[in-house]
């Protein structure tokens, strides 16, 4: 049972252009979302986070939105450069009575910019 | 380099050998994971330290698994009778207390592979 998913497992975008990456999302739980990058070799790097009382956060190139009542979030970055080609995970985070904040990853997007 | 540590990068067993990796999580992170990745999906958790208590372990952490905090700074993370079924990156990260808890430091991996 996939509680984050992420149905585009790549995306190819032109350099100068938009990208954009859709998540959902199952339980009502989760209070807290963060996108994750990963490039080969490494491991993933924290990129942008929103907590569910807003819709939307920004952070210079990145703005990651909320839709709540859709269990949606979507990452925008503009304009999209060569150096953002890497796989981007987008977590889910909810607080269990362990007082561990647990990340549920969904399975990834590959974005290739091409420049 | 103040990141998430993580030692060895790579291991080649063979079926049935024991294995063990070691993670330095960022200095004041009372909060330490580990996490397991195979090809093409996100990290899965795998258990979970609050300073040197282990406080939650996942079903997927089978009894061949073992993972220890001694002193609540460095974490190991013991693989025994290795199958290979256990070849995957196995990710460490760790988070501060507080509030910004909410976001987990990755740190590069170890890769296994189990011939």
């Amino acid at each position: 049972d996939q509680q984050v998913k992420q149905n585009s497992p790549s995306l190819s975008v032109q350099e100068g252009r938009i990208s954009i990456l859709n998540c959902d999302y199952t339980n009502s739980m989760f209070d807290y979302f963060l996108w994750y990058k990963k490039y080969p070799a490494e491991g993933p790097t924290f990129l942008i986070s929103i907590s569910s009382i807003k819709d939307k956060n920004e952070d210079g190139r990145f703005t990651v939105f909320l839709n709540k009542s859709a269990k949606h979030l979507s990452l925008h970055i503009v304009p999209s450069q060569p150096g953002d080609s890497a796989v981007y995970f987008c977590a889910a985070s909810d607080l269990k009575d362990t007082g561990r904040r647990a990340l549920t990853f969904g399975s990834g997007t590959r974005l290739q910019v091409q420049p | 380099d103040t990141g998430v540590s993580q030692d060895p990068r790579h291991k080649i067993t063979k079926r049935g050998q024991n294995v063990t990796f070691r993670c330095d999580p960022i200095s004041e992170h009372n909060r330490l994971y580990w996490y397991r990745q195979t090809l093409g999906q996100g990290p899965e958790f795998l258990t979970y330290f609050q300073n040197e208590a282990q406080l939650e372990k996942s079903r997927l952490l089978s009894d061949r698994f073992s993972a220890e905090r001694p002193k609540g700074s460095f974490s190991t993370l013991e693989i025994q009778r290795t199958e290979q079924g256990d070849s995957a990156m196995y990710l460490c990260a760790s988070s501060p207390p507080g509030l910004a808890e909410n976001i987990q430091y990755f740190g590069a991996g170890t890769r296994l592979s189990v011939l």
